[in-house]
């Protein structure tokens, strides 16, 4: 079975721009969820979605947004680059409340 | 304001002993307990949890301990093995919704 999918595994963008993360994930799971980690830090839980709805947000800034599709698949948009968002962009998703199981990641580099 | 905590930045333990990580949490509401093991570079791969209505949990060599009155949450690794090597973050989370990660132990296993 396919496990949590995610793209691209590496990007670099300067100050101000927008980026676009995405991910897959595995069959079956409806719901998804975003974390950032920074070096030397556990994941930060950004986003929770089920069903096409926002479950949860954490403490991060409106430039930070996300949506899921029909097909579970998840975004998450990130405004006005700064700095200090390098970090890696975790996806997980889930079917049941005690287990999580994460994707790759995506390594965001800003310049 | 850190509700997961791991105070233990690293340990090392001699193959074939027991490896005992600790976990501390400050919210009596988490009700869901998870352990992952991460290698650099890849997203955190799921080990083992625990819900808050029991007080052990094993799986092959990997034992989960809840101690809800002292808010502390322990993963014992019998026997240790080198291929062990890597970060193990603890997370919790209300009804399975928000995770909150500690800081990460890095556990190195010697031959």
């Amino acid at each position: 079975d396919a496990g949590v999918t995610q793209s691209p595994t590496h990007l670099i963008k300067t100050r101000g721009q927008h980026v676009t993360l995405r991910c897959s994930p595995i069959s079956g799971h409806k719901s998804v969820s975003w974390y950032q980690q920074v070096l030397g830090q556990g994941p930060q839980f950004i986003f929770q979605y089920y069903e096409k709805e926002e479950r949860g947000r954490g403490n991060f800034p409106d430039r930070f947004s996300a949506r899921q599709f029909p097909n579970y698949s998840s975004e998450l948009n990130v405004n006005a680059l700064l700095l200090g968002d390098s970090a890696l962009y975790l996806c997980a998703s889930s079917w049941r409340e005690d287990t999580q199981y994460f994707g790759p990641g995506t390594r965001l580099t800003v310049l | 304001d850190q509700q997961v905590k791991q105070n233990s930045p690293s340990l090392s333990v001699q193959e074939g002993r027991i490896s005992i990580l600790n976990c501390d949490y400050t919210n009596s509401m988490f009700d869901y307990f998870l352990w992952y093991k991460k290698y650099p570079a890849e997203g955190p791969t799921f080990l083992i949890s625990i819900s808050s209505i029991k007080d052990k949990n094993e799986d092959g060599r990997f034992t989960v301990f809840l101690n809800k009155s002292a808010k502390h949450l322990s993963l014992h690794i019998v026997p240790s093995q080198p291929g062990d090597s890597a970060v193990y973050f603890c997370a919790a989370s209300i009804t399975g919704n928000q995770f909150y990660f500690g800081t990460g132990t890095s556990l190195t296993v010697i031959p």
